[in-house]
């Protein structure tokens, strides 16, 4: 069956364009949640949704970044005035709930020049 | 979060078990053993999980000290495409709801296969 898709898989973005990655989860699974891995390190968490609420985004690295899943299905990660410092692979994982497993996406990698 | 600690590295040659060590001594009552792996240029897979009791499924087993101070997972014939990073991950499922769920990943063991 289909996985967890992100799109797109690569983005170059200049030093403060705005970037908005998506994830389509797996059909009917509730929880959805975004990592970001830097290169050599494992995956870290950003935020997650049940649903369309959002119930933590403790691991948002700044008010640039902002995530929204607004129909609790689709959810898109935005990033404002991009940095060189947000480079990194930007991970989804979706999961039938909470205390489920995690199914990952094969991230979008993004470059900022 | 509990932490784990896991060898940098491993090499393994094809067709032979390998056994991969995590330490996790702060481990509480309510924290379950994950184990997710991640192939080169892919996103994480889930391997297994467990909470006191050995745990066995397609892809490997899991062996849990009785203290449950440490863990092995045990890929018992390594193939070419088991070459990943192997992480080892504590997670506490005792509270309803929260932010306990997420996955807090170390840098993992890097799994070499040899043919």
């Amino acid at each position: 069956g289909a996985g967890v898709s992100q799109s797109p898989r690569y983005k170059v973005a200049k030093r403060g364009q705005d970037v908005a990655l998506r994830c389509d989860p797996i059909s009917g699974h509730v929880s959805l949640f975004w990592y970001q891995q830097a290169l050599g390190q494992g995956p870290e968490f950003l935020t997650y949704f049940q649903n369309e609420a959002q119930l933590d985004k403790s691991g948002l690295p700044s008010d640039r970044f902002f995530a929204e899943r607004p129909e609790g299905s689709v959810s898109t990660l935005k990033i404002q005035r991009t940095q060189q410092e947000d480079s990194a692979v930007y991970l989804c994982a979706s999961s039938l709930n909470l205390d489920r497993d995690e199914y990952f996406g094969p991230g979008t990698r993004l470059t900022v020049t | 979060d509990a932490k784990t600690t896991q060898p940098n590295s491993m090499e393994s040659n094809e067709e032979e078990p390998v056994h991969l060590p995590c330490n996790h001594s702060t481990i509480s009552g309510t924290d379950y053993i994950h184990w997710y792996r991640q192939l080169p240029s892919q996103g994480p897979e889930y391997v297994i999980h467990g909470l006191t009791s050995n745990v066995n499924n397609r892809m490997a087993s899991l062996a849990i000290a009785e203290d449950r101070k440490s863990s092995t997972l045990i890929l018992h014939r390594a193939t070419l495409r088991d070459a990943a990073v192997y992480y080892c991950i504590l997670r506490d499922e005792g509270k309803s709801g929260g932010s306990n769920y997420k996955l807090t990943f170390g840098k993992g063991t890097l799994l070499t296969v040899n043919p």
